[in-house]
């Protein structure tokens, strides 16, 4: 069955360090794969999309890697800070149905501190 | 831009009532839009895709008959859930994904429904 794992566990990082969160997926081929920031009780929020053919992505401080072999997606955070704190979804969207339908895994909260 | 409402926020119903929960795209035109629901700790579970003037296509599982979906227009996406029961508890959410051929969705803040 299709599965997105993301580590359920908080991350805790300190002030200026780089967060690094994980996304693994397995029997996926996905088309694209995106990152969310979520707060509580509101929605998601678009960060970054990846696409299949690409290995990396940046925007300002924020940078994504694919890997399909591995199959397995990277999100970095440099120079963390406080407000940076939320959980982080990953979400996929296969190729079946013309890449319209994303999967989201369950998230990884993030807390920076100071 | 890409800005996605919904109304209401918050909603508290009696069992058996009937809610309706609207989403709008306030600066693009949406051809489709997605509804999904959030139980607490939980990630986002897709109930169903609607395009404009189209029917809904709902996940398997997601009883068409409790979820109506109307897309009528390009801005406007309305999830009525019929019925209420307890169980129907949650953190509603929809996005809309613009024209154009871009494949990023924009969320809207959620509805958080509670029936008593």
């Amino acid at each position: 069955s299709q599965k997105i794992e993301q580590n359920s566990e908080a991350l805790n990082i300190q002030e200026g360090k780089t967060a690094t969160l994980t996304c693994n997926y397995t029997n996926y081929s996905p088309a694209y794969l995106q990152w969310y920031r979520q707060d509580p009780g509101r929605g998601p929020v678009f960060l970054l999309l990846i696409r299949e053919n690409e290995k990396e992505k940046r925007k300002e401080r924020l940078k994504v890697t694919f890997d399909t072999t591995l199959k397995q997606s990277l999100f970095h955070i440099t120079a963390s800070q406080p407000a940076d704190s939320a959980t982080y979804l990953c979400a996929l969207s296969s190729r079946a149905g013309g890449g319209n339908k994303l999967t989201f895994g369950t998230g990884t909260q993030l807390k920076v501190e100071l | 831009g890409a800005v996605v409402s919904q109304h209401p926020s918050r909603v508290i119903c009696k069992s058996g009532t009937s809610v309706k929960i609207e989403c709008r795209s306030l600066d693009f035109q949406a051809t489709t839009m997605f509804w999904y629901r959030q139980f607490p700790k939980q990630s986002l579970m897709l109930m169903a895709t609607s395009n404009e003037g189209s029917k809904a296509t709902y996940e398997q599982g997601v009883e068409k008959d409790k979820f109506l979906i109307n897309h009528a227009s390009l801005t406007l996406s309305t999830l009525t859930v019929t019925s209420a029961h307890p169980e129907d508890s949650s953190f509603y959410i929809c996005s809309a994904r613009g024209t154009g051929g871009r494949n990023e969705q924009f969320f809207g803040p959620g509805t958080r429904l509670t029936v008593l």
